[in-house]
Parts: C-alpha cells; structure tokens; sequence
C-alpha cells in the first residue's frame, strides 16, 4: 500500500530564500506524484505532478520537483521565495494501475520578509 | 459542472444533531473522495469511491460517520450524534482516470456547539 510522509509541519524562509519542501512515499508500484498547494481560505490546487517520463517537473509560480526512485522522494522546491508562496503544501501519491490518492499531512510554508 | 461543488458552505449545529453534507463530483469524474481538514491540521482521509466498487471506508472515525454516493455521481457525508470534536472543513474530491489529478470542492465548514 501506498504511503506519503512529508517531513516537517511547519518550515519558514525568508523571503528570497531557496524554498525545499520534503516528502518521501511508499509505493509497491511505479507511482503518480503530486504537489497540491492550499492557499489561505482557498481550496487545494495542483501545484505540479509527474506521471512518466522527465524526472524534473515544474509547476505554477516557479515551484519544481524531482522524483529520485532510488530515494522515494518528490521534494518540492522554489529557488527564491516570494510572501506570496506562504500556504499549505500537500505531497500525494497514487499508484499505477489504480485509482486511490493518498495525501501526506502537509506543509504550512511561511515566508518573512 | 465546472467544478466539484459541496453544500452547504458552512453548517453550524448542535452537539448530539445529524449533519449531511453534500458533493457533487465533475460530470464523468468516477473517483470520489472526502477528507476531513481540523484546524491547523493536515488532510485526513475520510472514504473513497470508485465506480461501482465498494467504497474504501478505512478512515471513516467512527460508525457514526457514513457516506454513499448515488448513481456513480452525487454523494452525501452524514455525520450523526455530532459531537465538538467533529468540527472541521470537509472537503470533496474527485478525479478522472488512473494518474489524473483530483479536483477539490471549497469545502464544508461544519461546526459543533
């Protein structure tokens, strides 16, 4: 079965700062990933997602993730961050094959100024 | 529809009263999902439907919380006996095909007092 850990609940940057934020997975299969952002009173929206292919994906607003096998990890990243990025960042993954998306416990990204 | 839309947007009721809270998925969309956001935490997932597979109810917390879906569409959360606790945004999802993205509802604000 699949599994999403995103590892720290709450990460703060200043702005301008190289934005990482991590998350691991489980999978018996090759996975579909994704980053999902949640933005202040606003519902979630996919970030960025990587299904085959490139193993570099970039989403919306700069961000991008690279999907390591050997490490299962997607981490998302964002060389230089902007007080508009603070939000909630979901990692998920959802399994070849089949249909369930299973979500990590998420991410609140502050920035200051 | 354009979106997946829930109903109602906010719901406040009274300990011991059942709720129902309502999803209506993206036309043709065949996955269905509904998670539980508590304040300050992450997604937590609640039940998923497939098809006409039976549901996964692996998150459901409690035999007081039950959910169907009608006609492969339209799906309904009931909550019964709410307690304080039960408190939260609940938030519908749904998604397409296998590696497609899900696309979430704004959510309902339910409120126990």
């Amino acid at each position: 079965a699949q599994s999403v850990t995103q590892l720290g609940s709450h990460v703060s940057v200043s702005e301008g700062a190289l934005v990482l934020l991590r998350c691991n997975y489980s999978s018996s299969v090759p996975p579909y990933l994704f980053w999902y952002v949640q933005y202040p009173n606003q519902g979630l929206q996919l970030l960025l997602k990587y299904t085959t292919g490139a193993t570099l994906v970039k989403g919306i607003n700069g961000f991008e993730a690279e999907f390591k096998k050997s490490e299962t990890s997607f981490h998302l990243t964002k060389p230089s961050a902007h007080m508009s990025d603070a939000a909630e960042y979901f990692c998920a993954v959802s399994e070849t094959g089949g249909f369930k998306t299973i979500f990590g416990a998420g991410t609140r990204l502050f920035v200051k100024a | 529809g354009a979106g997946v839309s829930q109903s109602p947007s906010n719901k406040v009721t009274e300990k011991g009263k059942d709720v129902e809270l309502r999803c209506d998925p993206i036309s043709g969309h065949t996955a269905l999902y509904w998670y539980r956001q508590s304040l300050g935490q992450g997604l937590e997932f609640l039940i998923y439907f497939q098809g006409n597979s039976a549901p996964d109810k692996s998150g459901l917390p409690s035999d007081r919380f039950s959910a169907e879906r009608t006609g492969g569409s339209v799906s309904t959360l009931t909550i019964q006996r709410t307690q304080q606790e039960d408190s939260a945004v609940y938030l519908c999802a749904s998604s397409l095909v296998e590696g497609k993205e899900a696309f979430f509802g704004q959510g309902t604000r339910l409120t126990v007092v």
